[in-house]
């Protein structure tokens, strides 16, 4: 079964500072892996994803993420947070052996607080 | 914005009744998710269309349904509404079909359903 681990409900970082959101997960194929950004009333915006290759994957807003196959993990982040980066992160994952076949599995949320 | 539309933004209805939630995918688009935000449930898939046909059931309840119609676009059924049923019900879209698993979706900005 598949499965999205976020440990942190809420992870505060001050503007400017480097932050790290973390996302651990398990499936049995290889992972599809993703991103999604929500700010407050609106809907989830995709920041970036792991397919294959290159395990530095860089998405939008100058967010990346680092896939670890070793330890089933896919942090996003940041160089230097901004204040308009605080919103609601989710990580998710899709078994890949089904394809589009199969649901996308979403973690709880990371709340991200950047303080100025 | 994601492309993705959804409407009624707001719904305010009582326990019991019924509604109908609709969902039009970006140009281009054949699949259409569903997925429910809840505080207590986080984000839940509910079900996937792809091209008019039902292709990834999640934990939808009996009675919801959905249909994709020939145009693409997608409604969401809920009947017999409970106070629980009260959520944030969103719509996404990506062109991922028999194998684009690794697509990502673009989310509509949701329907706030309200039961009183």
């Amino acid at each position: 079964a598949q499965s999205v681990a976020q440990p942190e409900d809420q992870v505060n970082v001050a503007e400017g500072n480097p932050l790290t959101v973390k996302c651990t997960y398990s499936v049995s194929g290889n992972p599809y892996l993703f991103w999604y950004v929500q700010y407050p009333n609106r809907g989830l915006q995709f920041l970036l994803k792991y397919i294959t290759g290159d395990n530095l994957v860089k998405g939008s807003y100058g967010f990346e993420a680092e896939f670890n196959k070793s330890q089933t993990s896919f942090h996003l982040k940041k160089p230097s947070a901004l204040v308009s980066d605080s919103a609601l992160y989710f990580c998710a994952v899709r078994d890949g052996r089904w394809g589009g076949y199969n649901k996308l599995i979403f973690g709880a949320g990371t709340r991200l607080a950047v303080h100025p | 914005d994601s492309g993705v539309t959804q409407t009624p933004k707001h719904l305010i209805t009582a326990t019991g009744q019924r509604v109908t939630l609709r969902c039009s995918p970006r140009s281009g688009d054949l699949s259409v998710y569903w997925y429910q935000q809840s505080l207590d449930q986080g984000l839940q898939f509910l079900i996937q269309y792809y091209n008019g046909e039902e292709r990834a059931k999640g934990n939808i309840l009996e009675r919801f349904s959905a249909q994709q119609f020939p145009d693409l676009h997608s409604e969401l059924n809920l009947s017999s509404l409970e106070l629980g049923d009260s959520a944030l019900y969103f719509c996404a879209s990506s062109a991922a079909g028999l194998a684009g698993g690794g697509n990502e979706q673009f989310f509509g900005p949701g329907t706030r359903l309200t039961v009183l």
